[in-house]
């Protein structure tokens, strides 16, 4: 069985500090991980993804991941927040050639200026 | 990149009617697709698994009779909610599968008064 596990619902942090977004997996393959971003009444942007290359992933907009296996995580990371970066971010296990998707709860970032 | 559109962006009907949400793959074909459910301020669930040209594959708990799917053609998934329900009110969105990543659609937020 696959599964994604948020480990925040929200984040809150100062514009031009770090962000962290945890997220841990369970899954009975090899997994492809991701991480989504959905900002108010949008769609779903795709920030990254490790797809079993290098472990240090990294996407768009200063985010990176790093896929640890032996802690079964994918924590998202940028090292200077942005007022734009306040948004909805899913991490998401997919199995079988990328085909099904399985999305965390969510956590969402609030910046604060 | 790969686009995927749906429509409407939003409907509303009333409770007993029925409507249909589609989805299309605009520059690529996708012999599957996915549907998705996002309650307000809670993860996207999977839904189903559109197949072309055979019957979609549907998620444990997820009412077939009550969402039918079809996939008649390369490019286009319908998803019809049939005699909605105010808890059939949701967020429904759409991905395709191209090469090692899914692309999403837009959403479709159906309200049942």
């Amino acid at each position: 069985a696959q599964s994604v596990t948020q480990l925040d619902s929200h984040v809150s942090v100062s514009e031009g500090t770090p962000v962290l977004l945890r997220c841990n997996y369970s899954s009975s393959y090899s997994p492809s991980l991701f991480w989504y971003v959905q900002h108010p009444n949008k769609g779903l942007q795709l920030l990254l993804k490790y797809t079993s290359a290098a472990t240090l992933v990294k996407g768009i907009n200063g985010f990176e991941a790093e896929f640890k296996k032996s802690e079964t995580s994918f924590h998202l990371t940028k090292p200077s927040a942005h007022m734009s970066d306040a948004a909805e971010y899913f991490c998401v296990v997919s199995i079988y050639n990328f085909n099904k998707f399985y999305f965390g709860s969510g956590t969402k970032l609030n910046v604060k200026p | 990149g790969a686009v995927v559109s749906q429509h409407p962006s939003w409907v509303i009907c009333k409770s007993g009617t029925s409507v249909k949400i589609e989805c299309r793959s605009l520059d690529f074909q996708a012999t599957t697709m996915f549907w998705y459910r996002q309650f307000p301020k809670q993860s996207l669930m999977l839904m189903a698994t559109s197949n072309e040209g055979s019957k979609a594959t549907y998620e444990q708990g997820v009412e077939k009779d009550k969402f039918l799917i079809n996939h008649a053609s390369l490019t286009l998934s319908t998803l019809t909610v049939t005699s909605a329900h105010p808890e059939d009110s949701s967020f429904y969105i759409c991905s395709a599968p191209l090469v090692n990543e899914q692309y999403f659609g837009p959403g479709t937020r159906l309200t049942v008064t």
